[in-house]
């Protein structure tokens, strides 16, 4: 196993459409969290599964934005009706739940809404 | 409530000691860590400690928590070219990996 794996690297849209990013986390990891990570600032959380339960949420999660892991491996995230302000790095990152601390980090998503 | 802060830019030369400095303000935080984000990469991660740790090292990074004033450092010995780039500290509220809370990074620039 190679590490966290995100698809697509790179995405640019034009305002309005929808996307949809691919988070593989380490196969033996049954935590999966989602960070948005603007330019100049460190990441920020948005949301986080174990197993196929995402368990919180954050305020910055708008209703244009929804993220699945059905099955407790892969995870998607989706953010529909894209806006300018939605241009970021969207990082994946995946953990055990018990038994070690460390989070390890996919290389990102970067989108670019024009 | 959580926030974590970071100086903004640490330049050093090469060969000579980076020490980068982290405040944070939630005393729960049951883990701190530090990751390291190369120009258009992920973060990687560097080393973590346990909040009823003071110090923690490995080869050349040494961590130093002072839960007292809620101050965490990482210290880089013989810093070197390949050390340049951006360094977060994060909180962990939880007995395990959960939700990090970041700072805003320092970029230590390394020069010759």
């Amino acid at each position: 196993d190679t590490g966290v794996s995100q698809d697509p690297r790179h995405k640019i849209t034009k305002r309005g459409q929808n996307v949809t990013f691919r988070c593989d986390p380490i196969s033996e990891h049954n935590r999966l969290y989602w960070y948005r990570q603007t330019l100049g600032q460190g990441p920020e959380f948005l949301t986080y599964f174990q197993n196929e339960a995402q368990l919180e949420k954050s305020r910055l999660l708008s209703d244009r934005f929804s993220a699945e892991r059905p099955k407790g491996s892969f995870s998607t995230l989706e953010i529909q009706r894209t806006e300018q302000g939605d241009s970021a790095m969207y990082l994946c990152a995946s953990s055990l739940a018990q038994g070690r601390a460390e989070a390890f980090f996919g290389q990102g998503t970067r989108l670019t809404v024009v | 409530g959580e926030d974590v802060e970071q100086s903004l830019f640490l330049s050093v030369r090469e060969g000579d000691s980076s020490v980068i400095n982290c405040t944070y303000t939630d005393s729960s935080s049951t883990y701190l860590y530090w990751y390291k984000q190369e120009p258009g990469a992920g973060l990687q991660l560097l080393t973590y400690i346990f909040s009823n740790m003071d110090m923690k090292q490995d080869q050349r990074l040494t961590v130093l928590l002072n839960k007292k004033d809620k101050h965490l450092s990482l210290r880089i010995a013989d810093t070197q070219t390949g050390d340049s780039a951006i360094y977060f500290c994060a909180e962990s509220l939880t007995g395990t990996a959960s939700k990090l809370t970041f700072g805003t990074g320092t970029r230590l620039q390394v020069t010759l």
